[in-house]
């Protein structure tokens, strides 16, 4: 069971705007900065998103952050095929003294 | 070129122990904390464990406490990853990851992963 809490699955067609969210708690994203990673199956997690809202260079600016409360989301706004891929959540949480994950949601372009 | 060069598959028997390691270069070693985290078939990502490479401190889950231990070369710029009485759970891809200077959970390079494989 993953201390932070993803949707499964999301989808959407092409063109449509996706958010995923990511809950947590008060150890966790409400004081540190919430990083958003890209995985294809079988490869390497990818940065996707740091510090809460940062895009890496060469990441769309499709791709945005945001964070409320003990909550995170990631948009991915004009959504394409080859976003398809599994995305996942890590934060630092305090009272662990160690990073956290979601379990990952699975993104269907339909 | 700035990356993180894992070693290859491992297939242990449960009890066994393993030790996983991450060439780094490119980039100055001691800058960067190196974290090790692993994923079980089909499951998220669990923590690990993560070291300094400046001064070689550690720091590990509770879950894991015993059982892991990681360890660095600065004259090779290599993390080492220990796991020790394996067992059949311990079945995964094991990567390491550099973080970004600041943010703890931001990791801007992976290794290629290594499938450490326990079965009898």
């Amino acid at each position: 069971q993953s201390v932070l809490t993803q949707p499964p699955s999301a989808s959407g067609t092409p063109g449509q705007r996706v958010t995923i969210s990511c809950s947590g708690s008060s150890s966790n994203i409400v004081d540190n900065p919430v990083n958003w990673y890209r995985q294809v199956p079988g490869t390497a997690p990818k940065l996707l998103i740091y510090d809460t809202n940062q895009r890496p260079s060469g990441v769309p600016d499709r791709f945005s952050g945001s964070k409320s409360g003990t909550s995170a989301s990631l948009t991915i706004s004009g959504l394409q095929s080859e976003d398809e891929a599994d995305f996942f959540c890590a934060v630092w949480d305090d009272s662990l003294n160690g990073p956290v994950f979601g379990g990952g949601t699975k993104l269907t372009v339909l | 070129q700035v990356q993180l060069v894992q070693s290859g598959a491992e297939v242990k028997k449960p009890g066994a122990s393993v030790k996983v390691s991450c060439k780094a270069s490119g980039y100055t070693f001691t800058d960067h904390f190196v974290h090790w985290v692993r994923q079980a078939p089909g499951q998220g990502l669990e923590w690990m464990g993560i070291i300094n490479p400046s001064d070689g401190i550690t720091s590990y889950p509770q879950n894991l406490q015993g059982r892991v231990r990681v360890t660095r070369e600065t004259s090779t710029s290599t993390v080492y990853m220990e796991l020790t009485s394996l067992r059949s759970e311990d079945t995964a891809v094991y990567y390491c990851a550099r973080t970004i200077l600041g943010i703890p959970a931001g990791y801007d390079l992976w290794g290629q992963g290594a499938m450490v494989t326990v079965s009898s």
